[in-house]
């Protein structure tokens, strides 16, 4: 098994430009979740999805769009990279999104958005 | 709002122990869980609380106190490699994980 996986690793933006976030797990998990993570700050839920064909907002959601057309693969979308962008995301995966459900991460892409 | 209160640093010698304290005031609560991440990694799950009391695993202890939305973890033995970032995180009353900034621990020999 090689849990929740992301691609890429590491990426430089110029503004305005797009890229797309792909997390991908094999534990049958329902339930995915993208976030962002700052120095200083927790980590900070951007969107989520509760199972294939479904997405909601989390707590940053604005300049990201995502897709779970795979049960499998979580897309994160940023349209047009702002330097605010600038951060390091995380994607995770649950079994279920019951109170005792272990949240697993991938290793984590480091954007970088000049 | 929500918030989650933890120390930015910590530092402990090696062998000795180290308790990181995590205090809470969210909308409703239905569990805490701490992690651990390493410099450059991602977080792993160390403990999950939802109970009051003490949680023992190993080298490794998470207490909970609702009544006083408080709860810290317990290292034992501490050894180099617990040089980590502990993130408390706490599920609120819409099932939604709220994060803290987590505790920077610095082992010394």
């Amino acid at each position: 098994n090689a849990g929740v996986t992301q691609t890429p690793k590491f990426r430089v933006l110029k503004t305005g430009q797009s890229m797309t976030l792909l997390c991908a797990q094999d534990m049958n998990h329902e339930y995915m979740y993208w976030y962002r993570q700052d120095p200083g700050m927790g980590l900070r839920l951007i969107h989520y999805s509760v199972g294939e064909g479904t997405t909601a907002k989390g707590e940053v959601p604005d300049g990201y769009n995502v897709s779970r057309l795979k049960k499998q693969n979580f897309l994160l979308g940023l349209e047009s990279a702002a330097p605010s962008q600038t951060s390091v995301y995380f994607c995770a995966s649950t079994r279920t999104s019951g109170s005792a459900d272990t949240q697993y991460f991938g290793p984590g892409t480091r954007l970088t958005v000049l | 709002g929500q918030n989650i209160d933890q120390p930015t640093e910590m530092t402990a010698t090696e062998g000795a122990i180290v308790q990181i304290n995590c205090t809470y005031q969210t909308s409703g609560f239905n569990g805490l869980f701490w992690y651990q991440q390493h410099a450059g990694e991602a977080p792993t799950f160390l403990s999950y609380n939802v109970l009051d009391g003490l949680e023992e695993k190993g080298r490794f202890s998470s207490f909970l106190s609702r009544s006083k939305g408080y709860s810290y973890l317990l290292l034992k033995e501490l050894q180099m490699k617990d040089s980590a970032s502990y993130l408390c995180a706490v599920i609120d009353s819409n099932y939604q994980l709220i994060w803290g900034a987590g505790t920077k621990l610095i082992i010394k020999p």
